[in-house]
């Protein structure tokens, strides 16, 4: 079974600094999709960032970017240049890439970015 | 287009009774996901279907929880005889199809059972 861990259950951070928020998990698999979902008050997640595991480059969506190190199984969030409407609780999630495709979330990290 | 959408967003039940929570999926989405979101037990996979079929029912918690889908489309999920550690916010989402990586959420129904 698969695992996801986030260690930092709240953070805080002044609007325009740099914020990382870190995952790791536990997998079994060599193939796998990894996501960092947003979701504000609204409760509506969000898709922010995904990574496939066969890439070695890193993605990068505007203000998101992620560090992955699939042999020290981390996915890291980095959030540049952080705004208000970043504030939010962020889910790290896993997914197999044959059978299920169901999500295997993290514990979540609630981001508060600061005026 | 429309997203995917949930009813109700609000449940307030007393203990013992059944609820249905309705999740009404993108349209053209063979998949549909429903997951729970509680306090303790963070963000959880319930069941999923492709097309009317669910191939994955093994996170559905007891047999008090039940779930279909009619037309590929509208799923319902029912729990009966609530509990009170039922109480969660209960997720819909969809994709396009099970090899589809991205599931679109809905904005879920939170259940609150007295």
């Amino acid at each position: 079974a698969q695992t996801v861990t986030q260690s930092q259950p709240e953070m805080s951070v002044q609007e325009a600094e740099t914020v990382t928020l870190s995952c790791t998990y536990d997998t079994s698999e060599n193939n796998y999709y990894l996501f960092w979902y947003k979701q504000p008050p609204s409760r509506q997640m969000i898709l922010v960032i995904r990574q496939e595991a066969y890439k070695q480059q890193n993605a990068t969506e505007n203000r998101f970017s992620v560090n992955f190190q699939k042999a020290a199984k981390s996915f890291s969030l980095k959030i540049s240049d952080s705004q208000l409407g970043d504030t939010a609780m962020y889910f790290c999630a896993f997914m197999k890439e044959r059978g299920a495709q169901k999500l295997v979330f993290g514990q979540g990290t609630r981001l508060t970015i600061n005026p | 287009g429309a997203g995917v959408s949930q009813s109700p967003s609000n449940k307030v039940t007393e203990k013992g009774k059944d609820v249905e929570l309705r999740c009404d999926p993108i349209s053209g989405h063979t998949a549909l996901y429903w997951y729970r979101q509680s306090l303790g037990q963070g963000l959880e996979f319930l069941i999923y279907f492709q097309g009317n079929s669910a191939p994955d029912k093994s996170g559905l918690p007891s047999d008090r929880f039940s779930a279909e889908r009619t037309g590929g489309s509208v799923s319902t999920l029912t729990i009966q005889r609530t509990q009170q550690e039922d109480s969660a916010v209960y997720l819909c989402a969809s994709s396009l199809t099970t090899n589809s990586y991205e599931q679109y959420f809905g904005p879920g129904t939170r259940l609150t059972v007295t």
